[in-house]
């Protein structure tokens, strides 16, 4: 059972290059989600899909595109790399459809991205 | 809005004696609460949640919390530390939409 798998673990990138985190999950949920995590700050939502088609921004959206064109796939996509995008990144995911209120979301390992 | 604060950014240990990690948090609502661990180089796994049915709730490995509505608290507490409990540690607080706010992480350092 895999769970959440993100891709890639690593990655550095240049001052306005563009790449794609990738996520998929196997577990037929509904809700999928990225977040940042920067020292001392905890995690902060950047963007969020309650389904396919369905996408909607959070805490920290600027600078970040999502679409959600299957279940099991949730892309974020950085258009061009800043160094302030420097942060650890984690996919969520969870069944909970109707709200988050008693829905335990399953986090996949993070990709560390790094901004020159 | 909501909003958590979690007291402590470092606590330390010795093995075997008690933890206690303080959350305190901000809801315009009837909240749901939870507690998740972050092990080095890894995901966040839930410890706990409390979702309006019993104030004393209980985890994995050990790990119970108490939701205390007039301090607007939600305290993680283990009798006995254990080595593998050293870990970051979120308190997370939700009002029932599609946004949790995290805290700011609690580092547990367990000495031998």
């Amino acid at each position: 059972n895999a769970g959440v798998t993100q891709t890639p673990k690593f990655q550095v990138l240049k001052t306005g290059q563009s790449m794609t985190l990738q996520c998929a999950q196997d577990m037929n949920h509904e809700y999928m989600s990225w977040y940042r995590q920067d020292p001392g700050m905890g995690l902060r939502l950047i963007h969020y899909s309650v389904g396919a088609g369905i996408t909607d921004q959070g805490e920290v959206p600027n600078g970040y595109n999502v679409s959600r064109s299957t279940t099991e796939d949730f892309p974020l996509r950085l258009l061009s790399a800043a160094p302030s995008q420097t942060s650890v990144y984690f996919c969520a995911s969870s069944r909970t459809s109707g709200g988050l209120g008693t829905g335990e979301l399953f986090f996949g390992e993070g990709s560390r991205l790094t901004v020159l | 809005a909501q909003s958590v604060t979690q007291l402590d950014s470092h606590v330390s240990v010795s093995e075997g004696t008690p933890v206690l990690l303080r959350c305190n948090y901000s809801s315009s609502y009837s909240p749901s609460l939870f507690w998740y661990v972050q092990h080095p180089n890894k995901g966040l796994q839930l410890l706990l949640k409390y979702t309006s049915a019993a104030t004393l709730v209980k985890g994995i490995n050990g790990f119970e919390a108490e939701f205390k509505k007039s301090e607007t608290s939600f305290h993680l507490t283990k009798p006995s530390a254990h080595m593998s409990d050293a870990a970051e540690y979120f308190c997370v607080v939700s009002d029932n939409d599609y946004k949790l706010s995290f805290g700011a992480g609690t580092t547990v350092t367990v000495r031998a």
